[in-house]
């Protein structure tokens, strides 16, 4: 049974720039959610997809945007950087939408320059 | 709204000694809780949850808490720890009504054991 993957590990992005972060879920899981961890800071959770629709968001702007695809992975876009979106970001995967279940990834190490 | 509340940002503590790292929420209605571990450069691992039933409730690891609802608490504890357990712990909680499909986490308390 493999894991959750996310890619890639770290990126350096400059103020402005759009990225993508990309999560792998877990065999079988067909739910992704996604948080932010600042530096020092517990995760907060930005939004969550469930059979490729949003079910759910945190107090996240519009800038953050997600997808889901048909075999459950994920990615995670945000446009025009700032730089406290400098931070940890983690994916985790689960078997349904209740958060019980959760397999999280190592996470995307996010800096924002 | 909920919230959690992690009271030591950091706990020092030597090798073999016991330890309790603490944990309050805030809710009027009916919560699940969590506890995870996260090690350097890595996602969390959860070390146990209270759903329902008995209020003690055994990790991995060595590790268990206890759901105080009169309280509002849910401590982390082990009777002797480790090296290895030196990590960020992370308490969390799911608002069962209301509160969406999300853990809401405390700010984390570091444990470091030391020899």
């Amino acid at each position: 049974e493999t894991g959750v993957t996310q890619s890639p590990t770290h990126l350096i992005k400059t103020r402005g720039q759009q990225v993508t972060l990309r999560c792998s879920s877990q065999s079988g899981h067909n739910t992704v959610s996604w948080y932010q961890q600042a530096l020092g800071q517990g995760p907060q959770f930005i939004f969550q997809y469930y059979r490729e629709e949003e079910n759910g968001r945190g107090n996240f702007p519009p800038r953050f945007s997600g997808l889901q695809f048909p075999n459950y992975s994920s990615e995670l876009n945000v446009n025009a950087l700032e730089l406290d979106d400098s931070a940890l970001y983690l994916c985790a995967s689960s078997p349904g939408s209740s958060p019980h279940g959760y397999t999280f990834g190592s996470g995307t190490r996010l800096t924002v320059v | 709204a909920q919230s959690v509340t992690q009271l030591d940002s950091q706990v020092p503590v030597f090798e073999e000694a016991p330890v309790e790292l603490r944990c309050n929420y805030s809710s009027s209605v009916s919560v699940y809780l969590f506890w995870y571990v996260q090690y350097p450069n890595q996602g969390l691992q959860l070390l146990l949850k209270y759903l329902s039933g008995s209020t003690l409730v055994k990790g991995i690891n060595g590790f268990e808490a206890e759901f105080n609802k009169s309280q509002t608490s849910f401590h982390l504890r082990k009777p002797s720890v480790h090296i290895s357990d030196t990590a960020e712990y992370f308490c969390a909680v799911h608002i069962l009504t209301g509160g969406g499909n999300k853990l809401t986490f405390g700010t984390g308390t570091q444990l470091k054991v030391e020899l």
